[in-house]
Protein backbone atom coordinates (compact mmCIF):
# COMPACT_ATOMS: atom_id res chain seq x y z
CA UNK A 1 0.00 0.00 0.00
CA UNK A 2 0.62 3.71 -0.07
CA UNK A 3 3.48 4.98 2.34
CA UNK A 4 2.99 8.65 4.05
CA UNK A 5 6.10 9.17 5.97
CA UNK A 6 6.79 12.06 8.93
CA UNK A 7 9.35 13.69 9.76
CA UNK A 8 10.81 14.51 12.30
CA UNK A 9 9.07 11.96 14.72
CA UNK A 10 9.64 13.46 17.70
CA UNK A 11 10.63 16.95 18.60
CA UNK A 12 11.55 19.09 21.92
CA UNK A 13 11.25 22.96 21.50
CA UNK A 14 11.59 26.05 24.11
CA UNK A 15 8.43 28.31 24.37
CA UNK A 16 7.93 31.13 21.74
CA UNK A 17 9.67 29.02 19.04
CA UNK A 18 8.57 27.91 15.68
CA UNK A 19 8.82 24.15 14.46
CA UNK A 20 7.96 22.75 10.98
CA UNK A 21 6.59 19.12 10.61
CA UNK A 22 7.09 17.64 6.82
CA UNK A 23 4.62 15.31 5.48
CA UNK A 24 5.67 13.08 2.56
CA UNK A 25 3.92 10.61 0.07
CA UNK A 26 6.63 8.29 -0.48
CA UNK A 27 5.58 6.64 -3.52
CA UNK A 28 2.35 8.50 -5.15
CA UNK A 29 1.28 11.97 -5.87
CA UNK A 30 -1.43 13.43 -3.56
CA UNK A 31 -2.55 16.98 -4.21
CA UNK A 32 -4.34 17.36 -0.71
CA UNK A 33 -3.27 16.31 2.48
CA UNK A 34 -4.60 16.53 5.76
CA UNK A 35 -3.46 17.49 9.18
CA UNK A 36 -4.78 16.24 12.54
CA UNK A 37 -3.90 16.70 15.64
CA UNK A 38 -4.54 14.81 18.98
CA UNK A 39 -4.44 14.78 22.81
CA UNK A 40 -3.47 12.82 25.18
CA UNK A 41 -6.18 10.02 25.77
CA UNK A 42 -8.08 12.02 22.73
CA UNK A 43 -9.54 11.28 19.27
CA UNK A 44 -7.52 12.75 15.93
CA UNK A 45 -9.09 16.52 15.21
CA UNK A 46 -8.88 17.40 11.89
CA UNK A 47 -7.06 20.74 11.85
CA UNK A 48 -6.69 21.53 8.30
CA UNK A 49 -6.67 20.39 4.67
CA UNK A 50 -3.62 21.31 2.29
CA UNK A 51 -3.94 21.79 -0.96
CA UNK A 52 -0.99 21.99 -3.27
CA UNK A 53 -1.03 25.30 -5.23
CA UNK A 54 -3.59 26.87 -3.05
CA UNK A 55 -4.33 27.90 0.04
CA UNK A 56 -5.24 25.62 3.24
CA UNK A 57 -8.36 25.06 4.80
CA UNK A 58 -8.77 25.15 8.26
CA UNK A 59 -11.11 23.89 10.37
CA UNK A 60 -13.73 26.24 12.52
CA UNK A 61 -11.54 27.15 16.08
CA UNK A 62 -8.17 26.66 14.26
CA UNK A 63 -5.46 29.48 13.84
CA UNK A 64 -4.20 29.60 10.35
CA UNK A 65 -1.49 32.32 11.55
CA UNK A 66 0.02 30.14 14.19
CA UNK A 67 -0.28 26.93 12.53
CA UNK A 68 0.99 27.37 8.78
CA UNK A 69 0.42 24.92 6.25
CA UNK A 70 2.49 24.69 3.02
CA UNK A 71 1.97 22.11 0.57
CA UNK A 72 5.09 22.59 -1.43
CA UNK A 73 4.53 19.95 -4.00
CA UNK A 74 2.47 16.98 -5.05
CA UNK A 75 4.36 15.30 -2.26
CA UNK A 76 5.29 17.62 0.45
CA UNK A 77 3.00 19.25 2.73
CA UNK A 78 4.94 21.10 5.80
CA UNK A 79 2.77 22.04 8.85
CA UNK A 80 4.92 24.73 11.58
CA UNK A 81 3.46 25.42 14.78
CA UNK A 82 4.91 29.76 14.97
CA UNK A 83 5.62 31.18 18.48
CA UNK A 84 4.96 27.49 20.32
CA UNK A 85 3.48 27.22 23.89
CA UNK A 86 2.84 24.53 26.01
CA UNK A 87 -0.37 24.20 25.36
CA UNK A 88 0.53 23.66 21.53
CA UNK A 89 2.44 19.95 22.88
CA UNK A 90 0.33 17.15 20.91
CA UNK A 91 0.77 14.57 18.38
CA UNK A 92 0.39 15.33 15.28
CA UNK A 93 -0.81 13.09 12.27
CA UNK A 94 -0.93 13.58 8.56
CA UNK A 95 -2.43 11.77 5.66
CA UNK A 96 -2.70 11.74 2.00
CA UNK A 97 -6.20 10.29 0.09
CA UNK A 98 -5.47 7.20 -1.88
CA UNK A 99 -4.72 8.13 -5.31
CA UNK A 100 -7.29 6.97 -8.24
CA UNK A 101 -11.29 7.60 -8.66
CA UNK A 102 -11.80 4.79 -6.31
CA UNK A 103 -13.81 5.03 -2.89
CA UNK A 104 -11.67 7.46 -0.30
CA UNK A 105 -9.39 6.02 2.31
CA UNK A 106 -6.07 7.65 4.13
CA UNK A 107 -2.95 6.75 4.54
CA UNK A 108 -1.59 7.77 7.51
CA UNK A 109 2.21 9.37 8.59
CA UNK A 110 3.55 8.24 12.07
CA UNK A 111 2.73 10.75 13.17
CA UNK A 112 5.12 13.54 15.58
CA UNK A 113 5.23 14.27 18.92
CA UNK A 114 5.62 17.59 19.61
CA UNK A 115 6.81 18.67 23.31
CA UNK A 116 7.11 22.29 23.91
CA UNK A 117 8.68 23.07 27.12
CA UNK B 1 -20.91 16.39 8.15
CA UNK B 2 -20.92 13.21 9.63
CA UNK B 3 -20.22 11.74 12.88
CA UNK B 4 -19.43 9.31 14.91
CA UNK B 5 -19.88 7.69 18.16
CA UNK B 6 -18.38 5.07 19.82
CA UNK B 7 -20.22 4.56 23.06
CA UNK B 8 -17.65 2.71 25.15
CA UNK B 9 -14.68 4.64 26.52
CA UNK B 10 -13.17 1.64 28.21
CA UNK B 11 -13.43 -1.76 27.61
CA UNK B 12 -11.69 -4.65 29.88
CA UNK B 13 -11.95 -8.40 28.75
CA UNK B 14 -10.32 -11.26 29.12
CA UNK B 15 -7.67 -12.65 27.37
CA UNK B 16 -9.13 -15.74 25.02
CA UNK B 17 -12.23 -14.02 25.44
CA UNK B 18 -14.49 -12.63 22.72
CA UNK B 19 -14.51 -8.88 21.87
CA UNK B 20 -17.25 -6.32 20.73
CA UNK B 21 -16.29 -2.96 20.01
CA UNK B 22 -19.25 -0.58 18.94
CA UNK B 23 -19.47 2.12 16.53
CA UNK B 24 -22.79 4.27 15.31
CA UNK B 25 -22.31 6.60 12.64
CA UNK B 26 -24.56 9.89 11.33
CA UNK B 27 -23.95 10.41 7.39
CA UNK B 28 -26.78 11.36 4.86
CA UNK B 29 -25.08 9.31 2.63
CA UNK B 30 -23.28 6.10 1.67
CA UNK B 31 -20.93 5.96 4.48
CA UNK B 32 -17.30 4.77 3.95
CA UNK B 33 -16.27 3.57 7.44
CA UNK B 34 -13.48 2.09 8.92
CA UNK B 35 -11.80 0.82 11.95
CA UNK B 36 -8.08 1.60 13.22
CA UNK B 37 -5.75 0.69 15.79
CA UNK B 38 -3.45 2.91 17.94
CA UNK B 39 -1.07 1.42 19.90
CA UNK B 40 0.47 4.15 22.96
CA UNK B 41 3.13 6.58 21.03
CA UNK B 42 2.30 5.15 17.71
CA UNK B 43 0.67 5.89 14.68
CA UNK B 44 -2.75 4.88 12.93
CA UNK B 45 -2.99 1.21 11.73
CA UNK B 46 -5.78 0.24 9.84
CA UNK B 47 -7.75 -2.89 11.00
CA UNK B 48 -11.07 -2.84 8.20
CA UNK B 49 -12.52 -1.20 5.68
CA UNK B 50 -16.16 -0.96 4.14
CA UNK B 51 -16.70 0.51 1.10
CA UNK B 52 -20.25 -1.41 -0.44
CA UNK B 53 -20.82 -4.99 -1.18
CA UNK B 54 -20.55 -8.19 1.96
CA UNK B 55 -21.44 -6.31 5.24
CA UNK B 56 -19.04 -8.60 7.00
CA UNK B 57 -15.69 -7.18 6.69
CA UNK B 58 -12.30 -9.67 6.68
CA UNK B 59 -9.46 -7.53 8.69
CA UNK B 60 -6.60 -7.66 9.71
CA UNK B 61 -5.43 -9.59 12.77
CA UNK B 62 -8.11 -12.05 13.30
CA UNK B 63 -10.87 -8.86 13.56
CA UNK B 64 -13.69 -8.47 11.89
CA UNK B 65 -16.89 -5.87 11.33
CA UNK B 66 -20.47 -5.88 10.12
CA UNK B 67 -22.29 -2.76 8.75
CA UNK B 68 -25.93 -2.57 9.54
CA UNK B 69 -27.39 0.00 7.19
CA UNK B 70 -30.59 -0.12 9.60
CA UNK B 71 -28.86 0.46 12.98
CA UNK B 72 -26.17 3.40 11.63
CA UNK B 73 -23.34 1.10 13.12
CA UNK B 74 -20.49 -0.69 11.74
CA UNK B 75 -19.11 -2.73 14.78
CA UNK B 76 -15.80 -4.65 15.43
CA UNK B 77 -15.34 -8.41 16.42
CA UNK B 78 -13.18 -10.51 17.49
CA UNK B 79 -13.70 -14.07 18.90
CA UNK B 80 -10.75 -14.24 20.63
CA UNK B 81 -8.50 -11.64 22.35
CA UNK B 82 -4.94 -11.91 22.30
CA UNK B 83 -2.89 -9.45 25.07
CA UNK B 84 -1.53 -7.65 22.52
CA UNK B 85 -4.74 -6.80 21.19
CA UNK B 86 -4.65 -4.38 24.06
CA UNK B 87 -4.66 -0.86 22.43
CA UNK B 88 -6.80 2.18 21.55
CA UNK B 89 -9.32 1.24 18.55
CA UNK B 90 -11.32 4.33 16.45
CA UNK B 91 -14.11 3.95 14.37
CA UNK B 92 -14.22 6.41 11.45
CA UNK B 93 -16.39 7.24 8.57
CA UNK B 94 -15.54 9.04 5.35
CA UNK B 95 -17.00 10.95 2.79
CA UNK B 96 -16.79 10.94 -0.85
CA UNK B 97 -14.50 14.42 -0.66
CA UNK B 98 -11.93 12.35 1.57
CA UNK B 99 -13.24 14.25 4.92
CA UNK B 100 -13.21 11.62 7.62
CA UNK B 101 -13.86 11.72 11.03
CA UNK B 102 -13.05 9.68 13.80
CA UNK B 103 -14.77 8.63 16.86
CA UNK B 104 -13.85 9.36 20.65
CA UNK B 105 -11.78 5.77 20.47
CA UNK B 106 -12.16 2.91 22.62
CA UNK B 107 -9.54 1.76 24.86
CA UNK B 108 -8.73 -2.02 25.01
CA UNK B 109 -7.55 -3.77 28.25
CA UNK B 110 -6.84 -7.65 28.29
CA UNK B 111 -6.55 -9.54 31.41
CA UNK B 112 -4.52 -11.93 31.63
Amino acid sequence: GAVVSQHPSRVICKSGTSVKIECRSLDFQATTMFWYRQFPKQSLMLMATSNEGSKATYEQGVEKDKFLINHASLTLSTLTVTSAHPEDSSFYICSAPSPGQGAPEQYFGPGTRLTVT
Amino acid sequence: AQSVTQPDIHITVSEGASLELRCNYSYGATPYLFWYVQSPGQGLQLLLKYFSGDTLVQGIKGFEAEFKRSQSSFNLRKPSVHWSDAAEYFCAVGARNNDMRFGAGTRLTVKP
